[in-house]
């Protein structure tokens, strides 16, 4: 079975244009989640939905990050300006279960590592 | 601040020995989970705990919860080459919202395991 995708793997940017990360989770998980990697931070929870619907987008750190996901096998992150500051890999993952539900597992993808100059 | 610090942050041993890395917090997690993730890869899970004082086994992987639910252990026997990466832990606990849960990550302890 195929795991999350998620595309591109590599997007190399320059400032103040848009970026658009792509993710197509796991068939028949009900959960979706977008990280973000760096050294400095780890991975941080930015934004995750059940069931296509936004629960929690606290970890989105400002209002140029925007998330959709308008279909069960389809999510978007948009990055709109974007700064040199965004740079970091973009992880998807999908878990089985809601997130009301304890035990979750998550499944990543590969990442998208984005680098803005 | 880091809600879970892992340490130590980075260890390089030798084929055979034995490690332990550590994860802990001042807050309690409703259960926790132990990643691997290897370079240019997605974390993988590896175990979830979620009684406190509980003991689980991988193989050469033994994971521990703290019988308070802050914190938790890995302790790996024999390491070998195959078991270089970057070790996450995860804690569960409500989010704001209060019905459900959401997955907080450490930082990382990076091992490498030297042939």
């Amino acid at each position: 079975d195929a795991g999350v995708i998620q595309s591109p793997r590599h997007e190399v940017t320059e400032m103040g244009q848009e970026v658009t990360l792509r993710c197509k989770p796991i068939s028949g998980h009900n959960s979706l989640f977008w990280y973000r990697q760096t050294m400095m931070r780890g991975l941080e929870l930015l934004i995750y939905f059940n069931n296509n619907v936004p629960i929690d987008d606290s970890g989105m750190p400002e209002d140029r990050f925007s998330a959709k996901m308008p279909n069960a096998s389809f999510s978007t992150l948009k990055i709109q300006p974007s700064e040199p500051r965004d740079s970091a890999v973009y992880f998807c993952a999908s878990s089985p279960r809601p997130t009301r539900e304890l035990n979750t597992e998550a499944f990543f993808g590969q990442g998208t590592r984005l680098t803005v100059v | 601040t880091q809600l879970l610090e892992q340490s130590p942050q980075f260890l390089s041993i030798q084929e055979g020995e034995n490690l332990t890395v550590y994860c802990n917090s001042s807050s309690v997690f409703s259960s926790l989970q132990w990643y691997r993730q290897e370079p240019g890869e997605g974390p993988v899970l590896l175990v979830t705990v979620v009684t406190g004082g509980e003991v689980k086994k991988l193989k050469r992987l033994t994971f521990q919860f703290g019988d308070a639910r802050k914190d938790s252990s890995l302790h790996i026997t024999a390491a070998q080459p195959g078991d270089t990466g970057l070790y996450l832990c995860a804690g569960a606990r409500r989010g704001s919202g209060g019905s459900n849960y959401k997955l907080t990550f450490g930082k990382g302890t990076l091992l490498t395991v030297n042939p």
